[in-house]
């Protein structure tokens, strides 16, 4: 069964140190989001690609976090320099653009990030 | 600006209940998608249901039922005879059309206890 897979499952850092996510969407898959949840809340949108371009990311910390998909496949999620409210789940999802979206996202795994 | 709410932090009912969880949400589109979400502790979110706001007919999917009612905004979730594998965080979540965004609710924690 087509999955997004996404990496690392579970990250440690320090602050001030940079991470980086992947994220590798269903093969198809026109549109990707990051959304980042923070433990005992919903997941917030940071960004979201249509192919290769940004449709969204007026939720993104632009002064540490950055994203790209250069290629329109797969995408990866930086933070430079890591804070300690990052802690978080980020998660990775995709979805098919047809004739009509109706929002039915396929998620990753996540990536645990623990910032001390 | 749409918004989902679902006041249940966290619910703890005993295997074989019923229960019901909540969802208010709020748009200022006449078109739009309400789903469902479940995220067990793998933590992997996992879909549920879509229903579009034409549609309000409730909808049964074994154990699972679903009322929607535009009058109230309201997409309420049901789950009969619950299991201890129910265990998990459902998020009710939102899009409008023509916007690809999906807003998600703060979640409902339930816990079955067998």
């Amino acid at each position: 069964e087509a999955e997004v897979a996404q990496s690392p499952r579970y990250k440690i850092t320090e602050k001030s140190q940079a991470v980086a996510f992947w994220c590798d969407p269903i093969s198809g898959h026109a549109t990707l989001y990051w959304y980042r949840q923070i433990l005992g809340q919903g997941p917030e949108l940071l960004v979201q690609f249509q192919d290769e371009s940004v449709v969204d990311d007026s939720q993104l910390p632009k002064d540490r976090f950055s994203a790209e998909r250069l290629k329109g496949v797969d995408s990866t999620l930086k933070i430079q320099p890591a804070e300690l409210g990052d802690s978080a789940m980020y998660l990775c999802a995709s979805s098919s653009v047809g004739q009509g979206f109706t929002g039915e996202l396929f998620f990753g795994e996540g990536s645990r990030l623990t910032v001390l | 600006a749409q918004k989902v709410t679902q006041a249940q932090t966290e619910i703890s009912v005993v295997e074989k209940e019923d229960v019901t969880l909540d969802c208010v949400y709020e748009t200022r589109d006449t078109t739009y998608y309400l789903f469902w979400y479940k995220q067990p502790p793998s933590g992997e979110l996992v879909f549920l249901i879509r229903r579009n706001s034409f549609d309000e007919q409730n909808e049964i999917s074994g154990r699972y039922s679903w009322n929607f009612q535009k009058s109230t905004s309201s997409f309420n979730f049901t789950i009969t005879a619950s299991q201890v594998v129910d265990s998990a965080v459902y998020f009710c979540a939102l899009s409008e059309e023509g916007y690809q965004k999906v807003t998600f609710g703060t979640g409902t924690k339930l816990q079955v206890i067998p």
